[in-house]
This record gives structure tokens, sequence and C-alpha cells, in this order.
């Protein structure tokens, strides 16, 4: 069974602050995808990472998709209050996409 | 980006009574759909594949005769939860899966619909 785990579960942090959550597994993904929730909402896709030891950058946010396509992580810098929410990741293999359980972001002013 | 749309946002419903929730792929074509269900301050639990044409794919612990799925279009996937409980009450998901997108997995979320069981 492939799993995902997400880490840390909770990140309360101060606004202005780097972070990075990490995704972990021990099986090789096709692709990897960082959603994000808000809310009351659904997820909203950031990125998708296909080729190991690629790196991706949407503004404050990089990402980061290991070598070996086990891993992923997700760095933010200057953290905003804008940014609270929930960060999924996501591994694709052979069509299906599982989900990590998530980690809760509080960016507080 | 692809647009998933949801309806209805919310609904609130007796205990007995069945409730529809429809999920729409607005601008592109989805063989594949699936269904979320989410408690608060969770991740996203699969309950189940909707295909085009042909029977949902239930994951382990899903009441198939419970929670009904039709996807009868490219566009279109429904769910109805049948006979309603409160502990049925949840944020059910629906995430469409473009076909220009296959390699790569990606999904497109819907926003949500809140379902309360009274």
């Amino acid at each position: 069974t492939q799993l995902l785990e997400q880490s840390p579960q909770f990140l309360s942090i101060q606004e202005g602050e780097n972070l990075t959550v990490y995704c972990n597994s021990s099986s090789v993904f096709s692709s990897l995808q960082w959603y994000r929730q808000e809310p009351g909402e659904g997820p909203v896709l950031l990125v998708t990472v296909v080729t190991g030891g690629e790196v991706k950058k949407l503004k404050r946010l990089t990402f980061q998709f290991g070598d070996a396509r086990k891993d992923s992580s997700l760095h933010i810098t200057a953290a905003q209050t804008g940014d609270t929410g929930l960060y999924l990741c996501a591994g694709g293999s052979q069509g299906n996409l599982i989900f990590g359980k998530g980690t809760k972001l509080s960016v507080k002013p | 980006g692809a647009v998933v749309s949801q309806h209805p946002s919310w609904v609130i419903c007796k205990s007995g009574t069945s409730v529809k929730i429809e999920c729409r792929s607005l601008d592109f074509q989805a063989t594949t759909m699936f269904w979320y269900r989410q408690f608060p301050k969770q991740s996203l639990m699969l309950m189940a594949t909707s295909n085009e044409g042909s029977k949902a794919t239930y994951e382990q612990g899903v009441e198939k005769d419970k929670f009904l799925i039709n996807h009868a279009s490219l566009t279109l996937s429904t769910l109805t939860v049948t006979s309603a409980h409160p502990e049925d009450s949840s944020f059910y998901i629906c995430s469409a899966r473009d076909l220009r997108a296959l390699n790569t997995g990606e999904l497109f979320f819907g926003e949500g619909s809140r379902l309360t069981v009274l």
C-alpha cells in the first residue's frame, strides 16, 4: 500500500517567518502535486512536479521533488496571514492519486 | 486552469431524506471523477471513483447503496446520499481529471458541498 506521510501535521508561526513542509513516502511516484485548501472550500492545485530533483517556485513558495521521486518539500519564505490553510501533497502513480493527511498551517499577524 | 463546480454548496436536510450533489467540469471533459468526504481538520477520504458510462468503484467501507453515484456524461457526476442520518453530515468534495493531464494525474476540485443532516 502506498502511503504519503506529511509533516508536521500542524504548524503555527508568526507572519514573516519561514517554514518547510515535508511529504515522504517509501514508494516512487510519477508525479507529485501540492494543493492548498481553505476552510469550506475545495483544494486548489498549487504545483505539479514530475522530474526527480525538480524545483519549482511560485512567488514565495518553493517546491522540490526528491531525486528518487519519493519525497517532496514545500518551503514558504516570509509567511503571510493569507498563507493560512491546509496544505496537501498528493502522489500520482499508475493513474491513481494518493493524498497525504495534510499540514494545517496557521500564520498569525 | 480547469474549473469544476459543485452544487449545492450547502444543504440541510431531515434525517431519512435523500440528498443529491452535482459535480460538473465546466471547461473540460472528464471520464473520471472522484468523490471525497472530509471531516473537520482532516484530509480527504476517497469514497469512490466515478467512471463515465459505467459503475462507480467504491473504496472499502463505503456503502454503495447508501452513496449512489451516477456519471452519465463526460461533464457531470452526481452523488446521492440516500436515507441520510446525522452521522452522514460532512463536507463532500468532488474532483475531476482533465483528459489532457492524464500523465501527471492532476486533479481539479469542486468547491465542496457541506451537508448537515438534522
